[in-house]
């Protein structure tokens, strides 16, 4: 079955150090997305790409870094400049944006629960 | 850029009553509505979505209606069922980034 893949499930960190979330679909969607989750606040975005090797920032990008060096592959690190990282993450895909007279659905993952302790 | 604003945050309703979550928006340009349906545990998935040609879809039991001149659009769930019960999202396509913007949900309670 197509999906998207996020890992790990549950992933506790220490103060200082950086952490590194996977997400990989087999969907063959061009773009990719991260998104942040805390409660009462929505999802925010953090990052986004939308072809390999290309990547732009979301809203919330501060602390955050990316990759895009396979269509598949989108991880997103967690640096220590992150001052507030315990949240909940989401990577989504979609297909190519097809511009104004198209639609991006998204396909989210599980997500990952990252708590620094 | 968007804004998207969500409203009841949470909203508790009777087996089989309908329930009505409203969304409200800032770029009169933005041409695509979803919305999403986040279990606990999971990632959210799409369960219906609307584009700015369209007044109104239906799908079973859910619809949802556009207003693009007060800019606000709504989620209708009729004969609702304790399955129902998650939280769910809007969003609006925002034309300057073509991303979505998305509101800050709504936890819906079915109880039996």
């Amino acid at each position: 079955d197509g999906g998207i893949t996020q890992s790990p499930k549950y992933l506790f960190r220490k103060e200082g150090q950086n952490v590194t979330l996977s997400c990989e679909q087999n969907l063959n969607h061009d773009a990719m997305y991260w998104y942040r989750q805390d409660p009462g606040q929505g999802l925010r975005l953090i990052y986004y790409s939308q072809i390999v090797n290309d990547f732009q920032k979301g809203d919330i990008a501060e602390g955050y870094s990316v990759s895009r060096e396979k269509k598949e592959s989108f991880p997103l690190t967690v640096t220590s400049a992150q001052k507030n990282p315990t949240a909940f993450y989401l990577c989504a895909s979609s297909p190519r944006d097809r511009g104004l007279s198209g639609a991006n659905v998204l396909t989210f993952g599980a997500g990952s629960r990252l708590t620094v302790l | 850029g968007e804004n998207v604003e969500q409203h009841p945050s949470t909203l508790s309703v009777q087996e089989g009553d309908s329930a009505v979550i409203k969304c409200t928006y800032s770029d009169s340009a933005s041409n695509y509505f979803p919305w999403y349906k986040q279990e606990l545990g999971k990632g959210p998935q799409l369960i219906i979505d609307i584009r700015s040609n369209v007044g109104e879809k239906k799908d079973q039991r859910i619809a949802v209606t556009l207003n693009k001149t007060a800019k606000h659009f709504s989620l209708h769930i009729t004969e609702t069922q304790p399955e129902d019960s998650a939280v769910y999202f809007c969003a609006a396509r925002d034309t300057g980034f073509q991303k979505l913007v998305f509101g800050t949900g709504t936890r819906l309670l079915v109880s039996p």
